[in-house]
């Protein structure tokens, strides 16, 4: 069963580093998005990325964030200089237009 | 301010007994509406998606949508052990019908005892 693949499971980064993280969602899916999970807290949405641009963004995804579709397979979220609070669980989804199917996830800790 | 609302539970049910899980959403615009499980330390996990009034079920599991009280449901019949999880409501709060921004609920905490 096709699936979002995300890397690296866990990334250790210390406060101001810059962090990029990796995805590969399901091939024929068009529509690529960026969420994260505080320990305890729900899902919050981050940017959706349709067409080679974002079409979608919260509050959260400030000039610190970006994303990136660099090749035909790879889809990133990079944080330019993290903070403490950017630890999180970071997860990566994909949809064909309707549902949208989440990546295990790469475990963000900020030290 | 977009809100999806969960009871936050924990809801206990036991094996074969039917649980009901309840959301409520502020966007009565919204048009798309999700159910997701997930385990602990695990990522969500679809199970239904719902976008007409009324219900729609798949296998044990049956999703109701009513957009005048805005409000969405899940039911899981003949509950099983393995369903132990947390289940997430989420509500599209894009302008475009699918999944372009969802917004989560806290997720209710499924727990069906043996």
């Amino acid at each position: 069963e096709p699936e979002v693949t995300q890397t690296p499971s866990h990334q250790v980064t210390q406060m101001g580093q810059e962090v990029i993280l990796r995805c590969v969602p399901i091939s024929n899916h068009l529509y690529f998005y960026w969420y994260r999970q505080i320990l305890g807290q729900k899902v919050e949405f981050l940017v959706s990325f349709y067409n080679n641009e974002i079409s979608e963004k919260s509050e959260i995804f400030d000039d610190q964030f970006s994303v990136e579709r660099p090749d035909g397979s790879n889809f990133t979220l990079k944080i330019r200089s993290t903070k403490l609070e950017d630890s999180a669980m970071y997860f990566c989804a994909s949809s064909e237009g309707r549902a949208a199917f989440f990546g295990q996830g790469t475990r963000l800790t900020v030290v | 301010q977009k809100e999806v609302e969960q009871n936050s539970g924990p809801l206990s049910v036991p094996e074969g007994a039917i649980a009901s899980l309840n959301c409520t959403y502020s966007d009565r615009g919204s048009q798309s509406f999700f159910w997701y499980r997930q385990y602990s330390g695990k990522s969500p996990e679809l199970i239904m998606f719902i976008y007409s009034n009324g219900d729609k079920e798949d296998g044990r599991f049956t999703a109701q949508l009513n957009k005048a009280s805005q409000y969405v449901s899940l039911l899981i019949r003949d509950s099983q052990p393995s369903d132990s999880a947390t289940y997430l409501c989420a509500v599209n709060f894009g302008n475009q019908g699918g999944s372009e921004k969802l917004v989560f609920g806290k997720g209710t905490k499924l727990t069906v005892n043996p």
